[in-house]
């Protein structure tokens, strides 16, 4: 079974912090990572993809992977309240075909 | 922009009805996703499809059957619903290569009374 790992939470952090969120995944063969921003009774919507090692910046944004040791991670730099959010971390499977979901991460911005 | 589109938002069904999740995206992708949601529990895969009249059996396809037609078209059926399939459902779709991402729909809460 592929799983996807992540700390539920929920994890609080002041306003302008670094807010910093993990996820490990069972599957080596994995080559395609992504994280999901999902806010109370909305759907996900994408906001970091990552698929070599290093880091990837995007604005206030920047995503981690380790493939060697099944890591990802994604810092949120300046954390605003309105990024208080669930986390969803995905992996693609090697196939390209299916996605498995970690269990999210449920983020609150304190003002 | 890429669009999946939910046939409905919110939905009140009754205990024992045929209810049908109608999912429409327009970006021309192979793969299209059935899941649902419910608190503590993640997102679940209840079947995916990836080409027309293909589908396959996710993680929890008890009570569910699914339909692909029309390419741009996955249809979710619960058979006969009960209480517990009272859940938000979404659906998502991508391209099915390495590298390509899923774009979900707005989801539709349904609950069985």
């Amino acid at each position: 079974q592929k799983e996807v790992e992540q700390n539920s939470g929920p994890l609080s952090v002041p306003e302008g912090a670094i807010a910093s969120l993990n996820c490990t995944y069972s599957d080596r063969g994995s080559q395609s990572f992504f994280w999901y921003r999902q806010y109370s009774g909305k759907s996900p919507e994408l906001i970091m993809s990552i698929y070599s090692n290093g880091d990837k910046e995007d604005g206030r944004f920047t995503a981690q992977l380790n493939k060697a040791s099944q890591y990802v991670s994604l810092l949120i730099r300046d954390s605003q309240p309105s990024d208080s959010a669930t986390y969803l971390c995905a992996v693609l499977d090697n196939y390209g075909q299916n996605f498995v979901f970690g269990p999210g991460t449920r983020l609150s911005v304190l003002p | 922009d890429v669009k999946v589109t939910q046939s409905s938002r919110y939905l009140v069904k009754r205990t024992g009805e045929k209810v049908f999740l109608e999912c429409v995206q327009d970006m021309d992708h192979e793969n299209m996703f059935w899941y649902r949601q419910d608190p503590g529990l993640g997102l679940r895969l209840i079947y995916f499809s990836y080409d027309v009249k293909m589908k396959e059996k996710g993680d929890i396809p008890e009570g569910y059957s699914v339909s692909r037609e029309k390419k741009e078209r996955f249809s979710l059926i619960l058979e006969s619903a009960s209480t517990n399939q009272t859940s938000m459902y979404l659906c998502a779709s991508s391209f099915g290569r390495e590298n390509t991402e899923a774009f979900f729909g707005q989801g539709t809460r349904l609950t069985v009374v």
